[in-house]
This record gives C-alpha cells, structure tokens and sequence, in this order.
C-alpha cells in the first residue's frame, strides 16, 4: 500500500513570489484535505477536495488554490507569498468526501518565506 | 472563543502513571471526535475517535466523551517515554464537514 507523499519535502521562497506544493494520495483514496500548520499550533484546514471538485473550504484567502488530478494526486498553490506564510502544509487523504477521521497525512513541505 | 481549545502544556507525567489529556469545543452540534498524536518533526496520526458519549477503550488508551459538557478527553495508561508527543483533539459536525484541530497538549513522559 502506498502512503500520502508530498513534494518538496523544504522550500524557501521571498514575498510575492508563487509556490506550487504536490500531493499524492494515498492508494484507493479519491479526498485530498490540505492543512497549514504554524511552529506551536494545530493543523489548519485550507480547503478539501473530492473527485476533482472543491468540497469545502477554511478561512483562507483566494491566492490559496489547489487542484485535484483525475488520480486524485492534487496541488495546493499560494499566489503573493507573505511572512505569515511559512508553515508546514500537511496534505491528508482519506476515502470519500465523508469525514470519518481517518485521515493519512504525508510528511508535509515545510515553507519558509524570507 | 477558539472551536477547539487544548491547554498547550507540556503536561509532564512520570512513566508508568496515567496521562490525561483534555479539549473542548464549542460548536454543540459536533458528531465526531478524534486524537491525533504528533511527535517532533512528523505528521500527525489518528490514534483514536469516539462518537458517543462515554468511553472507549483500545489497548493503553481510553477516550472519553461528554457532550453535555462539550468535553473529549483522553488518558494514557502505563506511559511510556515512547508516549512524548503533541496530542490534537479534532473534531467535526457531520461527516461531510471539515475536521477542525485543536492547538495540541505537549505530552513528556518522564524516565
């Protein structure tokens, strides 16, 4: 069975400039949940994707975006890089749109915005 | 008021003693519930979920669920030094809804 991986597994980028972060789900799974999570604090939902549709979202603001692939691998883009910004994004995949729990986090890409 | 609210410790408990870990949340309607441990340096994993009130046992860990009091907790038995981690309480309404994380408790389990 293969895991949830992420790429890159480190970055680092300046203000304004784009990152496109990548996420293979997990073997069977068809839901992509991305997270941000910030040295101290918990996870925080961006948004959720199911079969290539959006299935909800965080209180994140539009420059973050994502897409999901026909094999369910899936991108989480952030335009207009800020400070605030350099986190540790966590990708989750899980079977289904309903939210049992389950979720299989990747290692996650860790951010950092000079 | 925070939906799910962990005190971030650490929380420091000799080995072989019982942890107890405790969050609660706001919103009323939650369905579901969930401990996800996080050691340094690594992703989360799900260690646990309850969605009745009471408790529920698995091995050294038993969680325990008050939606009355809209309070989840969960206790560690016989800790282990392999049990230091940061424990995050989740939650979420339905299950077509998003699962919200708690800030986690810092967990050291003392040799």
């Amino acid at each position: 069975e293969t895991g949830v991986t992420q790429s890159p597994t480190h970055l680092i980028k300046t203000r304004g400039q784009q990152v496109t972060l990548r996420c293979s789900s997990q073997s069977g799974h068809n839901t992509v949940s991305w997270y941000q999570q910030a040295l101290g604090q918990g996870p925080q939902f961006i948004f959720q994707y199911y079969r290539e549709e959006e299935n909800g979202r965080g209180n994140f603001p539009p420059r973050f975006s994502g897409l999901q692939f026909p094999n369910y691998s899936s991108e989480l883009n952030v335009n207009a890089l800020e400070l605030d910004d350099s986190a540790l994004y966590l990708c989750a995949s899980s079977l289904g749109a309903a939210n049992t729990g389950e979720l299989f986090f990747g290692e996650g890409s860790r951010l950092t915005v000079l | 008021q925070k939906e799910v609210e962990q005190n971030s410790g650490p929380l420091s408990v000799p080995e072989g003693a019982i942890a107890s870990l405790n969050c609660t949340y706001s919103d009323r309607g939650s369905q579901s519930f969930f401990w996800y441990r996080q050691y340094s340096g690594k992703s989360p994993e799900l260690i646990m979920f309850i969605y009745s009130n009471g408790d529920k046992e698995d091995g050294r860990f038993t969680a325990q669920l008050n939606k009355a009091s809209q309070y989840v907790s969960l206790l560690i038995r016989d800790s282990q030094p392999s049990d230091s981690a940061t424990y995050l309480c989740a939650v979420n309404k339905n299950r077509d809804d998003k699962i919200i994380f708690g800030k986690g408790t810092r967990l050291h389990i003392l040799p």
